[in-house]
């Protein structure tokens, strides 16, 4: 099984900050990465596909990157509806998700 | 607009059994693979089973192998979780999920999570 690695576990930031979360898979996945964005008591989010690709109508603050073994997720200026927890996921090899990255207020 | 809604959670003793259904609406149901997630109270996603889109091939997580049972009514633009000998680590919101972006290589196929239903929780307690 491939096991999906995140860090940092929480985040404090401030709004306007930019923030990189990091995503290492236990083996290599080419490129078959996404990230969720999800809210406490919402439905997880869609946000980036195939480790760069924007999802239609994600705000382009938002960006991936990344290939084989390790990702980032990067918000290039952080605004107040962007705290939330971020899940990267693995679709190489069935589907895992990473732990979760909590970004909260500073 | 694409709307996943669930429904059919609820309390249930260890050992029951639940059906969850997920009701689709606005895109082509028929045509997607489905998912089902699922997330223990204050914990993170785990993927549960996955469908493809006319019924005929089904995959599950090891946890529930056996246990649970994915299906689908296209002409009802549905999709189930028969739930099983429910445990008390079954406990969590069930989400159905669309697969989106699916590309196949060969007998390979890669698609992630594009839209999620708002969840159903399912408690398993005496």
């Amino acid at each position: 099984d491939i096991q999906m690695t995140q860090s940092p576990s929480t985040l404090s930031a401030s709004v306007g900050d930019r923030v990189t979360i990091t995503c290492r898979a236990s083996q290599t996945i080419s490129d078959w990465l996404a990230w969720y964005q999800q809210k406490p008591g919402k439905a997880p989010k869609l946000l980036i596909y195939k480790a760069s690709s924007l999802e239609s109508g994600v705000p382009s603050r938002f960006s991936g990157s990344g290939s084989g073994t390790e990702f980032t997720l990067s918000i290039s200026s952080l605004q107040p509806d962007d705290f939330a927890t971020y899940y990267c996921q693995q679709y190489n090899s069935y589907w895992t998700f990473g732990q979760g990255t909590k970004v909260e207020i500073k | 607009e694409v709307q996943l809604v669930e429904s059919g959670g609820g309390l249930v003793q260890p050992g029951g059994s639940l059906r969850l259904s997920c009701a689709a609406s606005g895109f082509s149901f028929s045509s997607y693979w489905m998912h089902w997630v699922r997330q223990a109270p204050g914990k993170g996603l785990v993927w549960v089973s996955r469908i493809n889109s006319d019924g005929s091939s089904t995959t599950y997580a090891d946890s529930v192998m056996g246990r649970f049972t994915i299906s689908r009514d296209n002409a009802k633009n549905t999709l189930y979780l028969q739930m099983n000998s429910l445990r008390a680590e079954d406990t969590a919101v069930y989400y159905c999920a669309r697969a989106g972006g699916l590309y196949c290589i060969s007998t390979n196929c890669y698609d992630y999570f594009d839209y999620w239903g708002q969840g159903t929780l399912v408690t398993v307690s005496s």
